[in-house]
């Protein structure tokens, strides 16, 4: 199964609204990333969270890190339409191997 | 322009035919890996590359082959054992484990949607 494992599925929200999207994992990690990826397009990265860090900021998004429970959430602040994407959350040594592991996904869309 | 490249951009296949997706980076990463994308889905990994000459089977390889004869180049072939091989293709690229750690950022190709006729 996924290392990670996205929550919601899917979100929809009205622009200026903020979206939470949550990540949890089985293994130790040494650290998180989170990816967005446009539809029919390929992924770009957001942010990377190191497992001895518990918040990181880049502009409009914050993620947390909680080792003790296996978890990350991913927050954008007043969302615009433009943020409209899929984002997925991948671990880092996940599972003994040396490549990260990408979990299913949360389908954001926001409303104009 | 520095970055990482796929093609083609869609490609189409019938059943029993071998084909092969290219991906080529000019951003001097050592690492390369290749991912199936399938509807709705997350991403999959079926190879991955650590370094020149030298890769590994990810958790879908069956059906797939690879090669990394140049630090530039990770291409995939998809064989006629792959029996539902329809999907979206993704290459990405790292630094890697030499000048980095095995599990920095990754950066990403446009993908290659696969189709089997």
């Amino acid at each position: 199964s996924q290392q990670g494992e996205e929550d919601p599925q899917a979100l929809s929200i009205q622009e200026g609204e903020n979206a939470t999207m949550n990540c949890s994992y089985k293994t130790s990690i040494n650290n998180l990333q989170w990816y967005r990826q446009n539809s029919g397009r390929g992924l770009v990265h957001l942010i990377l969270i190191r497992s001895n860090e518990r918040e990181k900021h880049s502009g409009r998004l914050r993620v947390t890190l909680d080792t003790s429970k296996k978890s990350s959430s991913l927050l954008i602040t007043a969302s615009r339409a433009a943020d409209t994407a899929s984002y997925f959350c991948a671990t880092g040594w996940g599972a003994g191997r040396r490549a990260l592991t990408f979990g299913s996904g949360t389908r954001l869309q926001v409303q104009p | 322009d520095g970055g990482i490249t796929q093609s083609p951009k869609y490609l189409f296949r019938k059943e029993g035919q071998n084909v092969t997706l290219s991906c080529e980076q000019n951003l001097n990463h050592d690492a390369m890996y290749w991912y199936r994308q399938d509807p709705g889905q997350g991403l999959r990994l079926i190879y991955y590359s650590q370094i020149v000459n030298d890769f590994q089977k990810g958790d879908i390889a069956e059906g797939y082959s690879v090669s990394r004869e140049k630090k530039e180049s990770f291409p995939l072939t998809v064989t006629s054992a792959q029996k539902n091989p329809t999907a979206f293709y993704l290459c990405a690229s790292s630094i890697g484990p030499i000048r980095g750690n095995s599990t920095d950022t990754q950066y990403f190709g446009p993908g290659t949607r696969l189709t089997v006729l």
